[in-house]
């Protein structure tokens, strides 16, 4: 079955601390993996998108990983901020470039304190 | 680009009303997708569009949720009657092509129905 796990359910961290999110998936043919932030009443916005052959990619603060044998992926954020606070979804593309479709995690709530 | 635009943004109607949201695609994307985000279901696909041609609607809940897109510029997602359990945020999203390269999402509806 194509799915896509996330944890932590939720997470709470201190401003300025870093953090890392986890994501395993079970999708067949695997394509590309990328993580969205979506913040409180607005849509997912991209972050990071990972093909099977990629190992790490940064977008500033936020760093993802891919381990496709394992099919395991991390987000790690570093020094966080408040403006941090907001779900982060993993999202697997499952099949070709022409024809597939997304799995959507259920994501992690992160919230930064002060 | 005012990128992908959904309305209205906020929407509550009484059960049994007809119920109608607008998405208005990024220009020069040839397919666009509507998902349904429940804290329960997370992110579902409901039915994506190819060169305004309905491609996949699987992820339709029942004959009560239509959806048209007559042109490339504008897409239609309409319940009709409806529950208190569609009450969710609808999202519209546009790509080019399958979207396997990335997706832009709205900003959402947020429906309730009383």
């Amino acid at each position: 079955k194509n799915q896509v796990e996330q944890s932590p359910q939720s997470l709470i961290i201190l401003e300025g601390k870093n953090c890392t999110l986890q994501c395993n998936y079970t999708v067949s043919p695997f394509s590309n993996l990328r993580w969205y932030k979506q913040d409180t009443g607005r849509g997912p916005v991209s972050l990071t998108i990972m093909t099977f052959s990629e190992n790490t990619k940064s977008n500033g603060r936020y760093t993802a990983t891919l381990d496709a044998d394992t099919k395991q992926s991390s987000l790690h954020i570093t020094a966080s901020q408040l403006s941090d606070s907001a779900s982060y979804i993993c999202v697997a593309w499952g099949g070709s470039s022409t024809l597939g479709r997304l799995y959507f995690g259920r994501g992690t709530q992160l919230t930064v304190w002060p | 680009d005012a990128g992908v635009i959904q309305s209205p943004r906020h929407e509550v109607t009484e059960m049994g009303q007809e119920v109608t949201l607008r998405c208005k695609p990024i220009s020069g994307h040839n397919s666009l997708f509507w998902y349904r985000q429940t804290m329960m279901r997370g992110l579902e696909l409901l039915i994506y569009f190819n060169n305004n041609v309905p491609i996949d609607d699987s992820g339709m809940p029942e004959d009560r949720f239509s959806a048209k897109m007559p042109n490339a510029s504008f897409s239609t997602l309409k319940i009709q009657p409806s529950e208190p359990r569609d009450s969710a945020v609808y999202f519209c999203a546009s790509s080019f092509w399958s979207g396997a390269d990335g997706y832009t999402f709205g900003s959402g509806t947020r429906l309730t129905v009383v």
